[in-house]
């Protein structure tokens, strides 16, 4: 397996326009969440999945976010519009079974920076 | 207080032990973690302890839990130039990871 996958790894784009990041996470994990790290707000988790139902979208900052997982092998998080504040480093980790589950990956991020 | 806080910075010689210590905020909490970032990669889980255990060692790492003050240390020993990185804490708490700030180590040679 190759890990978790993210498409893609750097992104560039002006303000307003749609980005949508992508994630692949590992064959037979279960659960799938979205973070996202800033320097000043550190690691915030937006939303995760379990066996691609959103279980938790507390964390997702507004209306402008949203995530789907159709299938077990793919996920996105699109941002419409974005804003120079989501600018932030994006992971997706992919995990089997929960608390404790020492089968937990991150991928490797995808850098956003809205202009 | 809701965050779970560790130090941000701590500087040591190759060869020292380094402790990187995490104060988190649920005590009924399961399970916790130590994960390392190195530059430019996401999260790689080190180990993580349950919450019955005192302590747990892996190698060169040894996890301490003092559950009373709801404290969580890492101990690195003989750390090397290769463990310079942020070391992030979490706790599992009410379905979620919940992480700290981060501690960046870094070893001088």
């Amino acid at each position: 397996d190759a890990g978790v996958i993210q498409s893609p790894r750097h992104e560039v784009t002006e303000m307003g326009q749609e980005v949508t990041l992508r994630c692949k996470p590992i064959s037979g994990h279960d659960y799938l969440f979205w973070y996202r790290q800033t320097m000043m707000r550190g690691l915030e988790l937006l939303i995760y999945f379990n066996n691609n139902v959103p279980i938790d979208d507390s964390g997702m900052p507004e209306d402008r976010f949203s995530a789907k997982m159709p299938n077990a092998s793919f996920s996105t998080l699109k941002i419409q519009p974005s804003e120079p504040r989501d600018s932030a480093v994006y992971f997706c980790a992919s995990i089997r079974g929960l608390a404790g589950a020492s089968e937990q990956f991150f991928g490797p991020g995808t850098r956003l920076t809205v202009l | 207080g809701e965050d779970v806080e560790q130090s941000l910075f701590l500087s040591v010689r190759e060869g020292d032990s380094s402790v990187i210590n995490c104060t988190y905020t649920d005590s009924s909490s399961t399970y916790l973690y130590w994960y390392k970032q190195e530059p430019g990669a996401g999260l790689q889980l080190l180990t993580y302890i349950f919450s019955n255990m005192d302590m747990k060692q892996d190698q060169r790492l040894t996890v301490l839990l003092n559950k009373k003050d709801k404290h969580l240390s890492l101990r690195i020993a003989d750390t090397q130039t290769g463990d310079s990185a942020i070391y992030f804490c979490a706790e599992f708490r009410t379905g979620k990871l919940i992480f700290g700030q981060g501690t960046t180590l870094q070893v001088k040679p």
